[in-house]
């Protein structure tokens, strides 16, 4: 059964914190994804990684970075975290091809204090 | 610019009848997929169906069908004999290169 990973489904975290949201999928894919989701935005794309140690800016990359040194991981970090970076984060992955879907992990809510 | 909208944040439908999700998309790139998936309110995301850009036919998986029109860039979800289950968000995707995008989401309640 193909999954995907995500390290936290709860954090509480303060102001000025570094944040690390983890995600490994066992599924060999190429490309990861990161997205936040808020009510009436949908899911919105913060970065991707189309391989190992590579990684594209996506809609909302301000305030975040990630890292991708293994194909099956892929990080999300806040260096400081803000109380506007309170949502659910969202990662997926998916094969190289026209037709592969997302697959998602649980989701990971986090809150800023 | 938004790639993806879904101008309908809310949708009721009756029990046993269908119902049409709108999306429109905004692309220059000829080679591009489209995808629509379903959130219950466990929060799962569960993949519906695929269209690509390409395709001729337009796609259908059991009780869905996608109504894709290149010509005026819409890739509606149609449900049809809907269900009590098929109350969730339904968001849609599209995917250029290797990226992919969703739009707002629309939040489906099924009346029994």
């Amino acid at each position: 059964d193909v999954k995907v990973t995500q390290s936290s489904r709860y954090l509480v975290k303060r102001t000025g914190e570094k944040v690390f949201l983890e995600c490994v999928q066992d599924m060999d894919h190429e490309n990861m994804f990161w997205y936040r989701q808020d009510p009436g935005l949908g899911l919105r794309l913060i970065y991707f990684s189309y391989d190992v140690k590579m990684k594209e800016k996506g809609d909302i990359p301000e305030g975040y970075s990630v890292s991708r040194e293994k194909k099956e991981r892929f990080s999300l970090i806040l260096e400081s975290a803000s109380t506007n970076q309170t949502s659910m984060y969202l990662c997926a992955s998916r094969t190289i091809g026209a037709t592969g879907e997302l697959f998602f992990g649980e989701g990971s809510r986090l809150t800023v204090l | 610019a938004q790639k993806i909208t879904q101008t309908q944040p809310g949708m009721f439908v009756q029990e046993k009848e269908a119902v049409t999700l709108d999306c429109t998309y905004d692309t220059s790139d000829p080679s591009y997929g489209l995808f629509w998936y379903k959130q219950p309110s466990s929060g799962e995301m569960i993949f519906l169906i695929y269209q690509g850009s390409y395709d001729q036919q337009n796609a259908t998986e059991g009780r869905y069908s996608l109504n894709f029109q290149k010509a005026r860039k819409s890739a509606n979800l149609v449900i049809s004999a809907s269900q009590l289950g098929d109350s969730a968000m339904y968001f849609c995707a599209m995917r250029e290169g290797q990226d992919m995008r969703f739009g707002a989401g629309t939040r489906l309640t099924v009346k029994p």
